[in-house]
Parts: C-alpha cells; structure tokens; sequence
C-alpha cells in the first residue's frame, strides 16, 4: 500500500532557530500533500496544501512566511518552520494523496513532535 | 459550515465490553466522503474506513462496525469485545466536494481507554 515517510520524528530546537521536516511518498507520486497541526490533546488542524510545483494554499491564521512549505517534487515536500518559538512546539503531520487516491483517501505521515526550547 | 462533531471527549471501559463512538458531521455538500481514523499514543493516524455519501450500507470488519445514518448525518464505529490495544484517539473526518475532496475536516477526536 501508499507509504508516506515524514523525517524527523522527532527534534528539540533552540528558540529563534528554523527546523525542517520532510514528508516523502514512497511507493507513489503524491500530487498534492497537506501539513496538520496538532497540539496535545486536540484535533488536527490543516495548515496548508501543496500541489507539486505550485505554492502552498494556506489556511486562514497561519503564516506563510513562518511555516515555509515546498513540494519540488511528486515525491517531497517539506515544512520549514522559520524563527521557532515555544509556542510552535506541536505534534507535525503531512498526509499525501494522488489523483489515482482521490477516491481513496488520504496517506499520513508518522508525525513529527517539535518542541522549542 | 462544514464540520464533524465527535461529542465524547472520551471513554473509559473494561476489556470485553462493547463501546460506540459518536460523530455528527454538517455539510450542505450532497457528496463527501467520510473517514475514521485511530491514532496510537506512537501518533501516527491509522486508517480505518472510508465511507461515500451514497452508500449508505453499514459495514463490518472483524470487531470494527460502522453504522453510517445519512438522515441524522452520523456515522458512528462501534467495538465489539474491546480490548486493551484499541486503547487509542479515534477521529471522524469529513471531506466534501466542493473542496475537492482536498480537504479532511476532523472531529475534535474521542480517547478510548480500555481496562484489563
């Protein structure tokens, strides 16, 4: 089945330092690829999607100069979060899906625990 | 509004029993999709069923059923004889049409909690 890797799982970062996380589909070619947020014990909020070689659309409230997403490639996309603070310690989470996925659903990432420090 | 309303913030029971999980979900969309998803404490989702606006039918897979009431928008999961390993965050998700199905609208997710 669709393998998404997300990389790293986890990362401790100094504030005002910019940490990187990458989402890459294994086994397929993710045409678009979303980024959620989830704080301890809450749901998932989607901040972002990528259609490969285009720009992010970015859900309301979030920064795009702050959460930098590039998708490059059908296999890659990654989330740069610039100038970390501690309030953007957050459970990470890319999820991938592919025109031949669109009625299938949607491939997750195992998640990426950030905490600034 | 499109939205997915999980009301149990969580449940507690003791191995054996049967639990039933709720979601209400609201769209003015007449085609969507619904998910449930399981995300262990390792926090990874965990798909469990996909289910689209026209079929109705309900669905059972080993323990897992799901009873899909498109009158009363719900689409609750119900476990049969729970063990401790489904001990995890369960979330109902939607997606409509008119996002192009690029779009999952979570519920706020209910932790299930089962005892030995």
């Amino acid at each position: 089945g669709a393998v998404v890797s997300q990389h790293p799982s986890w990362v401790i970062c100094k504030s005002g330092t910019s940490v990187k996380i990458e989402c890459r589909s294994l086994d397929f070619q993710a045409t678009t690829m979303f980024w959620y947020r989830q704080f301890p014990k809450q749901s998932l909020m989607l901040m972002a999607t990528s259609n490969e070689g285009s720009k992010a659309t970015y859900e309301q409230g979030v920064e795009k100069d702050k959460f930098l997403i590039n998708h490059a490639s059908l296999t890659l996309s990654t989330l740069t979060v610039t100038s970390a603070h501690p309030e953007d310690s957050s459970f990470y989470i890319c999820s991938a899906r592919t025109l031949e996925q669109a009625n299938y659903g949607y491939t997750f990432g195992s998640g990426t625990r950030l905490t600034v420090v | 509004a499109q939205k997915v309303t999980q009301a149990q913030t969580e449940i507690s029971v003791v191995e054996k029993e049967d639990v039933t999980l709720d979601c209400v979900y609201e769209t003015r969309d007449t085609t969507y999709y619904l998910f449930w998803y399981k995300q262990p404490p390792s926090g990874e989702l965990v798909f469990l069923i996909r289910r689209n606006s026209f079929d109705e039918q309900n669905e059972i897979s080993g323990r897992y059923s799901w009873n899909f009431q498109k009158s009363t928008s719900s689409f609750n999961f119900t476990i049969t004889a729970s063990q401790v390993v489904d001990s995890a965050v369960y979330f109902c998700a939607l997606s409509p049409f008119s996002g192009g199905y690029n779009k999952l609208i979570f519920g706020a997710g209910t932790r299930l909690a089962v005892h030995p």
